[in-house]
This record gives structure tokens, C-alpha cells and sequence, in this order.
């Protein structure tokens, strides 16, 4: 079936540091999503990319979608502590009948 | 500010013990996915609908779990007997046919 690898699995940062993380596939994807989920709360969407080469922004939160549609990454610049959580990408294929499919998330962790 | 909302937010019960889990999607939204987060293994999704019509409960234990949507504004998840495996958290989202799913705040269930 298709899946999606997400690295890094966790990361340590120190607050003001840019962070980076992506998804692979051996699959195309048609919708890229990225989440992301506090502690104790639901997965919360965070950028939405619906063609491929996409670039797009939301705050300190840069997210791509690939060129060959296999990939995505989002960027975080200037870290600060409440960044810190679970971070998800999203793939969809456009099929009929067919649902997204989820990476294992990246944790992230931001020390002051 | 349209959110997608679910209950009881916790359950504690006993193995053997019916549970429902209910949500309501955000109105106009015509998809409702549910989905069970462990640590093992990630979100996974296990049953999804659309126009109140069951696309996918491939995910699913058939013998102990129901999903129905008795109209656009609820969808229940039930199990039937519970089992302590069964702990976990249980997400619902919605969204339309293609594209981004809106994530509810989980409901925690454990069974001891």
C-alpha cells in the first residue's frame, strides 16, 4: 500500500533555531497537508498544497510541494517553545474512494 | 468558528462494556473520517463516510466496532464488546470530498 516516510522522527532544538522536515513517497500525491498536534489535542491543519512546485507560507511556517509530487517539507523559522509538538504531512491521491494517508509525525522539542 | 466537535472527550469503562463515541462535523462538510492514535502505531484511519453513505471500513475490527451516521449532523463509533487493546485515542475529522480534513479534540478511552 502507499505510505509516506516523515523525517525526522524527533527533533531537539534550541529556541530561535530554523527547523526542517519532509515527507517522501514512492507514490504521487495530488494534496499535500501538514498538521500539527499539541498534547492532549487534535491534529490541527496548518498548510494546505494542491499543485505541485506549490510554496506557500503561514507565519513562520513555510511548507512545498514537490515537483515530482513524491514530496513535501515545511520549514519553521526562529523557533519558539510553543512550536513544540507533533507535526504531521498528509498525502491524498485524488482517487475516488480513497482517504488521506498520514506519516508517523516528527516530535518536536524547543528548549528556552 | 466552526470546529468539528466530539464526546465524552474521556472514557474510562470495563472490558466488556459497550462504548459510543459520537461527533458532530462541521456543518456543510459532506466527508467524516474516524481515526484511533496509539503511540504504537500512529494514527490509522478506520472508517471513513461520505454523504452518509460507508466508503471505507477496511480499518476496522468488524466483529466489535460500528460506525453509522444517522444523519449529516452525527456520526457515532461503537464498540461492542470493549477490550483493553482498545485504549486509545479516537479522532473524528471531516472535510469535503477531496482535499483537507478538520480534525475534532479526541476522545481518550481506556478499558481496564
Amino acid at each position: 500500500g502507499q505510505q509516506l516516510n516523515q523525517s525526522p522522527q524527533s527533533m531537539f532544538i534550541q529556541e530561535g533555531e530554523d527547523v526542517s522536515m519532509n515527507c517522501t513517497s514512492s507514490s504521487i500525491f495530488n494534496t499535500w497537508l501538514w498538521y500539527k498536534q499539541d498534547p492532549g489535542e487534535g491534529p490541527v491543519l496548518l498548510i494546505a498544497l494542491y499543485k505541485a512546485g506549490e510554496l506557500t507560507s503561514n507565519g513562520r511556517l513555510t511548507a512545498q510541494f514537490g515537483i515530482t509530487r513524491k514530496d513535501s517539507f515545511l520549514n519553521i523559522s526562529a523557533s519558539i517553545p510553543s512550536d513544540v509538538g507533533i507535526y504531521f504531512c498528509a498525502g491524498e491521491t485524488n482517487q475516488a474512494g480513497t482517504a488521506l494517508i498520514f506519516g508517523k509525525g516528527t516530535t518536536l522539542s524547543v528548549s528556552s | 468558528d466552526a470546529r468539528v466537535t466530539q464526546t465524552p472527550r474521556h472514557k474510562v469503562t470495563e472490558m466488556g462494556q459497550e462504548v459510543t463515541m459520537r461527533c458532530q462535523p462541521i456543518l456543510g462538510h459532506n466527508t467524516v473520517f474516524w481515526y484511533r492514535q496509539t503511540m504504537m502505531q500512529g494514527l490509522e484511519l478506520l472508517a471513513y463516510f461520505r454523504n452518509r453513505a460507508p466508503l471505507d471500513d477496511s480499518g476496522m475490527p468488524k466483529d466489535r466496532f460500528s460506525a453509522e451516521m444517522p444523519d449529516a449532523t452525527l456520526a457515532t463509533l461503537k464498540i461492542q464488546p470493549s477490550e483493553p487493546r482498545d485504549s486509545a485515542v479516537y479522532f473524528c475529522a471531516s472535510g469535503l470530498a477531496l482535499g483537507a480534513q478538520y480534525f475534532g479534540p479526541g476522545t481518550r478511552l481506556l478499558v481496564l
